[in-house]
């Protein structure tokens, strides 16, 4: 059974770095089937992609956050991490973690699907 | 950025089947994914590819595609089918994913 959990500050202040962990088990964050990626959702709002990683170290990132988002992995502790520099209001959400089927064809890979999501972890911004 | 348009809600009664469509432009050519999300909780993957199921999710949940839109169809509707249903697929201009505006069902 795969598990994603998510964890970190629940509260930051504006101008500061958001930092969050996902933590996965039942799977390891080395195998190349798949894209870990992190998802956020504002408060009645709907999903945004901000980024993924893969085990080869390759990243993608939404072009409208990607100037402030790094996500790396950590292979030996099975995790991956987000980092979100000079956070403001607009970027409180719930942040989900999710595990993302890689399919390439044609010579480029992406991610059709997203198959196991964490629970999801509230950050405000607030100061 | 590739837009994909769902209606804000959708009302249904038990047993009966709800609709949810799923608007974009030429989404005929790329694979659709559908989501629910009940409140407080992640979104769960109920159809990829188009049409087809993960394991667990009852065959009351199908999905299907003509011209420029997607549907799930909930067939025999349950009470715990209350949620909120999001489309998705991959854009392959910004080469990420996109998701559809969301719609909440309400089981009447």
């Amino acid at each position: 059974q795969v598990q994603l959990q998510e964890s970190g500050p629940g509260l930051v202040k504006p101008s500061q770095t958001l930092s969050l962990t996902c933590t996965v088990s039942g799977d390891s964050i080395s195998s190349s089937n798949y894209y870990w990626t992190w998802i956020r959702q504002p408060a009645g709002g709907g999903l945004e992609y901000i980024g993924r990683v893969h085990t080869s170290g390759t990243t993608n990132y939404n072009p409208s956050l990607n100037s402030r988002v790094t996500i790396s992995a950590d292979t030996s502790k099975n995790q991956f991490s987000l980092k979100l520099r000079s956070v403001t209001a607009a970027d409180t959400a719930v942040y989900y973690c999710a595990r993302g089927w890689r399919y390439c064809s044609g010579g480029s890979c992406y991610t059709p699907y997203f198959d196991y999501w964490g629970p999801g972890i509230l950050v405000t911004v607030s100061s | 950025s590739y837009v994909l348009t769902q209606p804000p809600s959708v009302s249904v009664a038990p047993g009966e089947t709800a609709m949810i469509t799923c608007g974009g432009n030429n989404i005929g050519s790329i694979s659709v994914q559908w989501y629910q999300q009940k409140p407080g909780q992640a979104p769960v993957l109920v159809i990829y590819y188009d049409s087809d199921r993960p394991s667990g999710i009852p065959e009351r949940f199908s999905g299907s595609k003509s011209g420029n839109t997607a549907t799930l169809t909930i067939s025999r509707v349950e009470a715990g089918d209350e949620a909120d249903y999001y489309c998705q697929v991959w854009d392959g201009i910004s080469d990420h994913p996109v998701f559809g505006t969301g719609t909440e069902v309400t089981v009447l």
